[in-house]
């Protein structure tokens, strides 16, 4: 249980381009999802939290309109960086967090997907 | 605001050689703490997730336990394969949000 997938799991994209990430939870329902960076040798920085069905909440710096995230489902999450540049070159982690607690799964934790590389020319 | 420290940075042992991580952290309404394992060019993989003080989880050649002002994750008798950075995380208060430490780099020698 508790399997969360993104997709693609690496990019490569020239400058100016706008690249879709997927998060699916696979075998849950996710009530919210959270999207986050990581630099190399990093640890992980919250970008951004959506609920299904709302407006998703940007953390302090992390422009919305060059993030867009659209949670569509109680499975599904995307983020879009729009007009991406080199310095958005990162490694992106979603992570989903169970509607219920359910048997292993609980309700208070965060499941992690395997992340994808984004590299921009 | 939510910290999280995590000692030490670095940890490199032999394999068997049994050690503590430590996490040390301040929350407002402590709702958990969390242990995640990370592989290199990987998400984060779910460990335990710890409630209340004197609450203890094992798993394996793991077992976290917690204070009301740090958490230990015990490795027995290491393997190679358990070679990581280690994660602790807390969340707190009204919202789900985690406020992770920086990491422990373990590497297991054989």
């Amino acid at each position: 249980g508790a399997v969360v997938s993104q997709h693609p799991s690496w990019v490569i994209c020239k400058s100016g381009t706008s690249v879709k990430i997927e998060c699916r939870s696979l075998d849950f329902q996710a009530t919210t999802m959270f999207w986050y960076r990581q630099f190399p040798k990093q640890s992980l920085m919250l970008m951004a939290t959506s609920n299904e069905g709302s407006k998703a909440t940007y953390e302090q710096g992390v422009e919305k309109d060059k993030f867009l995230i659209n949670h569509a489902s109680l499975t599904l999450s995307t983020l879009t960086v729009t007009s991406a540049h080199p310095e958005d070159s990162s490694f992106y982690i979603c992570s989903a967090r169970p509607l219920r607690t359910s048997g292993l799964l609980k309700g208070e934790t965060q499941y992690f997907g395997p992340g994808t590389r984004l590299l921009v020319l | 605001e939510d910290q999280v420290t995590q000692s030490p940075e670095a940890l490199r042992l032999q394999e068997g050689e049994s050690s503590s991580l430590n996490c040390s952290y301040t929350v407002s309404g402590l709702r958990g703490l969390f242990w995640y394992r990370q592989d290199p060019g990987k998400g984060p993989e779910f460990l335990f997730t710890l409630y209340s003080a004197g609450e203890e989880k094992e798993k394996e050649r793991l077992k976290a336990t917690l204070t009301k002002k740090e958490s230990f994750l015990h490795i027995t008798a290491p393997k190679p394969e358990d070679s990581a950075t280690y994660l602790c995380a807390v969340s707190g208060g009204s919202n789900y949000k985690l406020t992770f430490g920086k990491g422990t780099l373990l590497t297991v020698n054989p």
